[in-house]
């Protein structure tokens, strides 16, 4: 069974600094490409960035970019999300998500999220 | 960049069907997917590209795609299919996802 279990929010305040994990198991995590997305309370979904299965290739939305960095750690079966310069529009709950081998941009696995929350 | 829009929120009488679209700018070349999330829970992939059902999802779930809008269709809808539904596309190397449509099952 796909299991993807987050870690690493909290309490934080503006201009702080929080990384995230993503501990996944029941696949092979080095073949799967991995997104993070958040939810900002009572609002909708937000893509935040994307790794591809070796972690060369990155993608980053504009609300993100430059603050926070992906990565993983594929012996460690593990997905990170370094969050600096953090502001309180950044609070949300952040879930990491898993795509399909075969089609592209679908994610068909989620964790159940971990909850950031900026503030002083 | 990309938007995609959707209602607010759809009602929809039990038993009946409830449609939800999801409107983008020639969204009909694109492959889009469905997720349905309940309260205090992650989301659930319910359709992707276009019309295709994860296993494990009722035939009740069916979606289309053409020209600007594309629509998941719920049938026979029941109590438990009371949830927000979100469509998403890939697009230029970002993942777009819709506002949310509030379904409420009367």
């Amino acid at each position: 069974e796909v299991q993807l279990v987050e870690s690493g929010g909290g309490l934080v305040q503006p201009g702080g600094s929080l990384r995230l994990s993503c501990a996944a198991s029941g696949f092979t995590f080095s073949s799967y490409e991995m997104n993070w997305v958040r939810q900002a309370p009572g609002k909708g979904l937000e893509w935040v960035s994307y790794i591809s299965s070796s972690g060369s290739t990155i993608y980053y939305a504009d609300s993100v970019k430059g603050r926070f960095t992906i990565s993983r750690d594929n012996a460690k079966n593990s997905l990170y999300l370094q969050m600096n310069s953090l502001r309180a529009e950044d609070t949300a709950v952040y879930y990491c998500a898993r795509e399909d081998r075969m089609v592209r941009g679908v994610m068909v696995s989620w964790g159940q999220g971990t909850l950031v929350t900026v503030s002083s | 960049s990309y938007e995609l829009t959707q209602p607010l929120s759809v009602s929809v009488a039990l038993g009946q069907t409830a449609r939800i679209t999801c409107g983008g700018n020639n969204i009909g070349s694109k492959n889009v997917h469905w997720y349905q999330q309940k309260p205090g829970q992650a989301p659930v992939l319910v359709i992707y590209r276009d019309s295709n059902r994860p296993s494990g999802i009722p035939e009740r779930f069916s979606g289309s795609n053409s020209g600007n809008t594309a629509t998941l269709t719920i049938s026979r809808a029941q109590a438990g299919d009371e949830a927000d539904y979100y469509c998403q596309v890939w697009d230029s190397s970002t993942w777009v996802f819709g506002g949310g449509t509030k379904l409420t099952v009367l």
